[in-house]
């Protein structure tokens, strides 16, 4: 079974602060994806990467940035963490190949808290 | 642009009804299609896809999804539920040469005992 494990599953921060969150991939796969999912709002993507060292935006990367450079781990930063990155954050990875993604596999979700 | 519609935010059934949940999309050609369950809580976990073939997919947990290209549609069926099948759905596709998945807002299921 493939397996997407995330660094913490609740994660309380203060405002201003530098927030990682984490990812790993035990399936060998080339796409990583970060969303963070809101009530009403769905899953909207903040950042994905196909590669080691690649990455793109999504639908929502202000405010956050990314690094892969392993391939089975994929992080995700808040440079200066404010009340409104509160959310739940779900980590997925898929196979892929020439620009496509398969099904995408989940983590548990961080549910992260900025005060 | 891609798009995908779930119509119905929150549906209520009762404990071994059938169940009906909607999808439909918006791509020029046949995408790959998708139907995921999050428990509350809990990461996403697939239930089941479409990539060709047969249009009548099955799943895990007893569901199954019909992909009607005339009507750009992928519902998910399940012919009797269960108190646990109570949770939130999400359609998605994939369309094109493309690395990202186009979600649906999500329906929520709730089942009544």
């Amino acid at each position: 079974d493939v397996k997407v494990t995330q660094s913490s599953r609740y994660l309380v921060k203060r405002t201003g602060e530098k927030v990682f969150l984490e990812c790993v991939q035990d399936m060998d796969h080339e796409n990583m994806f970060w969303y963070r999912q809101d009530p009403g709002l769905g899953l909207r993507l903040i950042y994905f990467s196909y590669d080691v060292k690649m990455k793109e935006k999504g639908d929502i990367p202000e405010g956050y940035s990314v690094s892969r450079e392993k391939k089975e781990r994929f992080s995700l930063i808040l440079e200066s963490a404010s009340t409104n990155q509160t959310s739940m954050y779900l980590c997925a990875s898929s196979w892929g190949l020439a620009g496509t993604t398969y099904e995408q596999y989940f983590g548990p979700g961080t549910r992260l808290t900025v005060t | 642009a891609q798009s995908v519609t779930q119509p119905d935010i929150h549906i209520t059934v009762s404990e071994g009804a059938s169940l009906e949940l909607r999808c439909n999309y918006s791509y020029g050609a046949t995408p790959y299609l998708f139907w995921y369950v999050q428990s509350p809580g809990q990461g996403l976990q697939l239930l089941l896809k479409y990539f060709s073939g047969d249009t009548l997919v099955q799943g895990i947990k007893g569901f199954e999804a019909e992909f009607k290209r005339s009507q750009s549609s992928f519902n998910l069926r399940k012919p009797s539920v269960h108190w646990s099948d109570a949770a939130e759905y999400f359609c998605a596709v994939q369309g094109g040469n493309n690395r990202k998945l186009i979600w649906g807002l999500g329906t929520s299921l709730a089942v009544n005992p």
